[in-house]
């Protein structure tokens, strides 16, 4: 069974500190790992992805995230927030044999002016 | 360009009433995906399908049905609506695990059962 754990509801941060959210995972095989980031109103948006290759992945918008496969972690990061970084971020992660993801709880970001 | 259409977005419903709700691609993708949002839980699949004509069961399929007649299509529907089933409803599609790993997500249906 997969299943991915997302340990803060709420991460608050002022803009141009850095963001960090935090993502493990659980499956019994090798990982596919996957953030989406959902903004008010709208459905999720694709963010980056690992599947093979660097532990530092890069994607859209500045964000970055590290697999770490002894922690089995994934957290996402990005240098500098925004404010315009706020919204609900999503970890999913699928094993290698099946089709379907499996998304954690969210996580609320808030980035202050 | 429209991606992936969901209708419709909003919906009020009582108790015991049946409704469908629709989603279309244009992206000839081959595997499209029903998932509810509720608060604290994430996205939870409900049901998927990997081509035409197929379907499956994902993580909470009871109480819902689905039909893809249509590779662009995919249908999820309520026979008879209960409180429990009042959520955001997302669809997503994608060309597949090995092809593509990105979803790409409609906008959501939000439904309220009295």
């Amino acid at each position: 069974a997969q299943s991915v754990a997302q340990p803060e509801d709420q991460v608050n941060v002022a803009e141009g500190n850095p963001l960090t959210v935090k993502c493990t995972y659980s499956v019994s095989g090798n990982p596919y790992l996957f953030w989406y980031v959902q903004y008010p109103n709208r459905g999720l948006q694709f963010l980056l992805k690992y599947i093979t290759g660097d532990n530092l992945v890069k994607g859209s918008y500045g964000f970055e995230a590290e697999f770490n496969k002894s922690q089995t972690s994934f957290h996402l990061k990005k240098p500098s927030a925004l404010v315009s970084d706020s919204a609900l971020y999503f970890c999913a992660v699928r094993d290698w044999d099946d089709y379907k993801l499996s998304f954690g709880a969210g996580t609320t970001v808030t980035v202050r002016a | 360009n429209a991606g992936v259409t969901q209708t419709p977005k909003f919906r009020v419903l009582k108790t015991g009433q049946s409704m469908t709700l629709l989603c279309a691609q244009d992206m000839n993708h081959e595997y499209m995906y029903w998932y509810r949002q509720d608060p604290g839980m994430g996205l939870r699949l409900i049901h998927y399908s990997v081509g035409e004509g197929t379907t499956a069961k994902g993580e909470v399929p009871d109480g819902y049905n689905v039909s893809r007649l249509k590779k662009q299509n995919f249908l999820l529907g309520l026979e008879s609506a209960a409180p429990s089933q009042t959520s955001v409803y997302f669809c997503a599609s994608s060309y597949g695990p090995v092809l593509n790993e990105k979803l790409f997500f409609g906008s959501g249906t939000q439904l309220s059962v009295l």
